[in-house]
């Protein structure tokens, strides 16, 4: 199973901010958190990753709680196009071992 | 670069039938995964790979077998179909820099068991 947890559904204005949250309190400190989307029924796409600081790229920024312990993806302005699937991971197990993926939280872009 | 690619697209298999669910990468990943998805849900981890030669069993692998004879290729193979496999299956690669990994999907087999 995996260690996150996410609200099932957020509905989002276009052009607005999405603040998605994710919840990781059994995260060791050596573990990044990853985001991951999947529109409609295409394969999941990676959005952005972090340790411990606070990481921005062209399509999102993660915001992650100093205690590590829950996180929140933020997509600044977001667009119709953003209408998706997102999945918060943490791995279940330390080291090299797969990503799992939860229910994630489908994101409605509207109108 | 094609990335990832999976072959075929869509399959309608009957009950019993057997069949292999193409997977290549062409970016020299050492990592690779097949995942399945069923309507509405998430993915769930079949089998992975961490190198050539190398494969371990993920959340659901009962009635798939899986080889990693070349680094480019992830061959998902279902020996007697069943209708609980109808489900679309991802194939994925990735590799880790040291800095975390970021992984790469296929776009995806729709399978159905009839």
């Amino acid at each position: 199973d995996a260690k996150t947890t996410q609200p099932p559904s957020m509905d989002c204005a276009e052009g607005r901010a999405a603040n998605l949250p994710c919840n990781h309190s059994t995260i060791s400190g050596n573990e990044y958190v990853y985001w991951y989307r999947q529109i409609h029924s295409q394969g999941p796409q990676y959005i952005i990753h972090g340790l411990k600081n606070n990481e921005t790229n062209e399509m999102a920024s993660l915001i992650i709680t100093e205690d590590r312990k829950s996180s929140t993806l933020i997509l600044p302005h977001a667009t119709l196009r953003d209408t998706a699937v997102y999945y918060c991971i943490v791995r279940v197990q330390s080291g090299n071992t797969p990503l799992v993926f939860g229910k994630g939280t489908r994101l409605s872009v509207i109108a | 670069n094609a990335g990832v690619t999976q072959t075929p697209k869509f399959r309608i298999l009957k009950i019993g039938q057997s069949m292999t669910l193409q997977c290549t990468q062409d970016m020299n990943h050492n990592y690779m995964y097949w995942y399945r998805q069923d309507p509405g849900m998430g993915l769930k981890l079949i089998y992975y790979s961490v190198g050539a030669g190398i494969t371990d069993k993920g959340e659901v692998p009962n009635g798939y077998n899986v080889s990693r004879s070349t680094t480019e290729d992830f061959p998902l193979r279902l020996e007697l179909a069943a209708p609980s496999q109808t489900s679309v299956y991802f194939c994925a690669s990735s590799y880790n820099t040291g800095g975390g990994e970021k992984l790469f999907f296929g776009s995806g087999t729709q399978l159905s068991v009839l």
